[in-house]
């Protein structure tokens, strides 16, 4: 198995831009889980899903962070629009089932200037 | 709320030097308990895991970890470090729903 594949690997754009980060989970995995990390706020949960579905989107920072997973093999977490503060590198994990290991993906290291 | 504490956030160790780290969690019930590593640029990876059964888990490249439910302890030990250990360290706790509560981290440096 190729693991939790992430594109693009980094991402630099201005503030005010869409940025979309995408995901590929494990498959066969029914759990998928965003997260962001930062030197100062340390591994920050953004949102989980759970088959599919939006479980806990309880660490999305505002609204201009949005998720979605359309199926079992792809979600996507767009940022629109970017600010400086958003920099950081964005984790996806899946599992196989929610209490379990999570696999982490390469991560998108996102710089928003 | 539950919490995961790792007692220790910069660790400077020689190679061939004996290393534990601290990890204590704040939950009274069954918890799953895992270590993952993050070498310098990477993503994290897991080292160990521990579910039930022998309190005592080996993992990956020579580390193990115990847990001692008494002390709501997991602490992590590798007998003789090289300098590729040199990454940061993650104690983990999921206390039986999706969530992992994430320790802050040590990073350990590894002296040639």
């Amino acid at each position: 198995d190729a693991g939790v594949i992430q594109s693009p690997r980094h991402e630099v754009t201005e503030m005010g831009q869409e940025v979309t980060l995408r995901c590929k989970p494990i498959s066969g995995h029914n759990s998928l889980f965003w997260y962001r990390q930062t030197m100062m706020r340390g591994l920050e949960l953004l949102i989980y899903f759970n088959n599919n579905v939006p479980i806990d989107d309880s660490g999305m920072p505002e609204d201009r962070f949005s998720a979605k997973m359309p199926n079992a093999s792809f979600s996507t977490l767009k940022i629109q629009p970017s600010e400086p503060r958003d920099s950081a590198v964005y984790f996806c994990a899946s599992s196989p089932d929610s209490y379990n290991e999570q696999f982490f993906g390469p991560g998108t290291r996102l710089t928003v200037l | 709320a539950q919490s995961v504490s790792q007692h220790n956030h910069h660790v400077i160790l020689s190679e061939a030097a004996s290393l534990e780290l601290g990890c204590n969690y704040s939950y009274g019930g069954t918890v799953n308990l895992f270590w993952y590593v993050q070498y310098p640029g990477q993503h994290l990876q897991l080292l160990l895991k521990y579910f039930s059964g022998d309190p005592l888990v080996k993992g990956i490249k020579g580390f193990e970890a115990e847990f001692i439910k008494s002390k709501f302890s997991f602490n992590l030990r590798k007998p003789s470090v090289q300098w590729s250990d040199t990454a940061e360290y993650f104690c983990a706790v999921n206390a039986g729903n999706y969530q992992l509560i994430w320790g802050a981290g040590t990073k350990l440096i590894i002296k040639p």
